[in-house]
């Protein structure tokens, strides 16, 4: 066990509709990272958040967008769902002083 | 795009053969970080070795990294059937910060 804990574990939505994921990272772990990874791909990375701000963002739409908390655990929010957002969504948790990342046990999302 | 590719795509393999993984990537590299995926859950972290560094151990987990060549192997001996699982390589590089790349994944199945 890591310590990096996602929520829900699984959801199912409909196209057009908004989705907010959560994560709560591991004890003294302050930057959180989301991926998104298709089925039979590895992850791709969307963003990483570090003291509440965007530290570095993937090849993913605006409408992809996150928020971290002063206790460091962050949200995922996706509007305007489509098919091809049906995924495991990630999070992982790393500290500054080393990029060992730590990941949750993923969101299942499956878009109808 | 996947900065990191592992070779082979599958492996099947008896238990207490050893298993051999292979992951090449394009660019400069800060770290390169091997993981294990069961059945579409979480990543679980391996072994993480810095661009400086050749060899590194843990546990029955061998990982090389040749920078000049631009590649890493993650070697499992004695192998298992609970080693059974997807193993992904991924790097972070000099010039995008902290975020991770990963390969598709090399999809590991140790038989009794």
């Amino acid at each position: 066990e890591t310590g990096v804990t996602q929520s829900p574990t699984h959801l199912i939505k409909t196209r057009g509709q908004q989705v907010t994921l959560r994560c709560s990272s591991q004890s003294g772990h302050n930057t959180v990272s989301w991926y998104q990874q298709a089925l039979g791909q590895g992850p791709q990375f969307i963003f990483q958040y570090y003291r509440e701000e965007e530290n570095g963002r993937g090849n993913f739409p605006p409408r992809f967008s996150g928020l971290q908390f002063p206790n460091y655990s962050s949200e995922l929010n996706v509007n305007a769902l489509e098919l091809d957002d049906s995924a495991l969504y990630l999070c992982a948790s790393s500290s500054r002083r080393n990029n060992e990342q730590f990941f949750g046990p993923g969101t299942r999302l499956t878009v109808l | 795009s996947q900065q990191g590719e592992e070779d082979p795509q599958a492996l099947s393999i008896q238990e207490g053969e050893n298993a051999t993984m292979n992951c090449s990537y394009k660019t400069s590299i800060n770290n390169l970080q091997w993981y294990r995926q069961n059945s579409g859950r979480g990543l679980v972290h391996l072994i993480l070795i810095r661009s400086n560094e050749r060899e590194k151990h843990s546990g029955r987990l061998r990982v090389t990294l040749d920078t000049s060549k631009k590649s890493s192997s993650l070697l499992i001996t004695a192998s298992r059937a609970a080693d059974t699982a997807s193993y992904f390589c991924a790097t972070d590089k000099e010039t995008s910060g902290s975020r991770l790349t990963f390969g598709e994944g090399t999809q590991l199945t140790v038989n009794p």
